[in-house]
């Protein structure tokens, strides 16, 4: 089993529509959660981070973390074309020494389509 | 502005060379990373610093090294035994303290 997998892609939504991300992980000490959103050649750029349970707002994102299922989601209202991208989620672990260092292991990313 | 800055943005290699990714970061951060993307795929750990002169194998550090001699510099050697070397390399930092990784913008490494 990998240790974070994400909802196999591509996804479509047309424009306006909500688009939903899914991750789970096998970890269940993980204490930090993010979503990368990552355009075609370059880099990835953070858009949410999640530490407890619930859910998390910022504009038109979402992020809902649920623990006990070790499952994270995004939540894109509104979508846009500008949305269109591969959103990576990546789980930070303590390391053995109980410490959190930013060690993140990504999934695969799942590839978005916003089409007009 | 600060950032992490990466060079250079694209790289060829001829077989049995040895070349060298340059990272810089001006964040003040003490962690520093190496992250390969492969076509399709998620990121995968070559190698990591939490301090000075200190770092740590990922997951696929084989035909790789690294050197941390400055805080602000972490710079990559992809080796002549890294055997399939084409693929994107992205360096990231982050405070020690902290959880978030923040990317440079990433080069690009093609054999040739």
């Amino acid at each position: 089993q990998k240790e974070v997998e994400q909802n196999s892609g591509p996804l479509s939504v047309p424009e306006g529509a909500i688009a939903s991300l899914n991750c789970t992980y096998s970890d269940r000490v993980s204490q930090s959660f993010f979503w990368y959103r990552q355009y075609s050649g370059k880099s990835p750029e953070l858009i949410m981070s999640i530490y407890s349970n619930g859910d998390k707002e910022d504009g038109r994102f979402t992020a809902q973390l649920n623990k006990a299922s070790q499952y994270v989601s995004l939540l894109i209202r509104d979508s846009q074309p500008s949305d269109s991208a591969t959103y990576l989620c990546a789980v930070n672990n303590r390391n053995a020494g109980g410490t959190s260092y930013g060690k993140l292991t990504f999934g695969q990313g799942t590839i978005l389509t916003v089409h007009p | 502005d600060g950032g992490i800055t990466q060079s250079p943005k694209y790289l060829f290699r001829k077989e049995g060379q040895n070349v060298t990714l340059s990272c810089e970061q001006n964040l003040n951060h003490d962690a520093m990373y190496w992250y390969r993307q492969d076509p399709g795929q998620g990121l995968r750990l070559i190698y990591y610093s939490q301090i000075v002169n200190d770092f740590q194998k990922g997951d696929i550090a084989e035909g790789y090294s690294v050197s941390r001699e400055k805080k602000e510099s972490f710079p990559l050697t992809v080796t002549s035994a890294q055997k399939n070397p084409t693929a994107f390399y992205l360096c990231a930092s982050s405070g020690v303290a902290g959880n978030t990784i923040y990317f440079g913008e990433g080069s690009w490494l093609t054999v040739v």
